[in-house]
């Protein structure tokens, strides 16, 4: 079964600064990923995927992620970060297969944005 | 065009009690997957409805069960409800053949007391 790790709990950047946040997996063959932010209140939204190909994918609102497959990591990075930014941020992979969709998320990442 | 819509928003039940939550996926999706988020943790996967039967299940018990319609919208029932069933729960839609491709909606906030 797969497993997602988010080692920090919490993160805070000033805003404006550069941003990293660091998501490791375990999964027996290179799996679906993901990156997700959740608002206050709000569900989850989707800001970038990794299914195949490039290793470094774009996503929305300026975020990056790089597939490395030697160190079974995905790290989010920012180069800017905007105090808009403030949420928490959720890693996720999905088993390729006949797994349907279904998600395995890490405990996610808290982000503060100091002004 | 709507999105994943869910109801009620909030929800205070007391232990024993039976709750259903109900999703309306977005438009086009034929499949709506549940998940529960307990406080300070990631979503956990409760299992997917498609072409109204289950079509695949994580580690929760008989207590949660589901139902989808014709319309491919979902309920979420939970029975004899414990104090650690309080989460925001969450449903998610997609369509077949594109079964990443989730949109989430906004959640259920369940508090049993």
């Amino acid at each position: 079964a797969q497993s997602v790790t988010q080692p920090d709990i919490h993160i805070t950047v000033s805003e404006g600064a550069s941003l990293e946040l660091r998501c490791n997996y375990s999964y027996g063959a290179t799996p679906y990923l993901f990156w997700y932010v959740q608002s206050p209140g709000q569900g989850l939204q989707l800001l970038l995927k990794y299914f195949s190909g490039d290793t470094l994918v774009q996503g929305i609102k300026g975020f990056e992620a790089e597939f490395k497959r030697s160190q079974s990591s995905f790290n989010l990075r920012k180069p800017s970060v905007h105090w808009s930014d403030a949420a928490e941020y959720f890693c996720a992979v999905g088993a390729r297969g006949t797994s349907y969709g279904k998600l395995t998320f890490g405990q996610g990442t808290i982000l503060t944005v100091h002004p | 065009d709507a999105g994943v819509t869910q109801s009620p928003t909030h929800l205070i039940k007391t232990r024993g009690q039976q709750v259903t939550l109900r999703c309306s996926p977005k438009s086009g999706h034929d499949t709506v997957s549940w998940y529960q988020q307990a406080l300070g943790q990631g979503p956990q996967f409760i299992f997917q409805y498609y072409e109204e039967e289950e079509r695949q299940r994580g580690n929760f018990p008989d207590r949660f069960s589901g139902h989808q319609f014709p319309n491919y919208s979902s309920e979420l029932n939970v029975n004899a409800l414990l104090l650690g069933d309080s989460a925001l729960y969450l449903c998610a839609s997609s369509k077949t053949g594109d079964s990443y491709e989730q949109y989430f909606g906004p959640g259920t906030r369940l508090t049993v007391t």
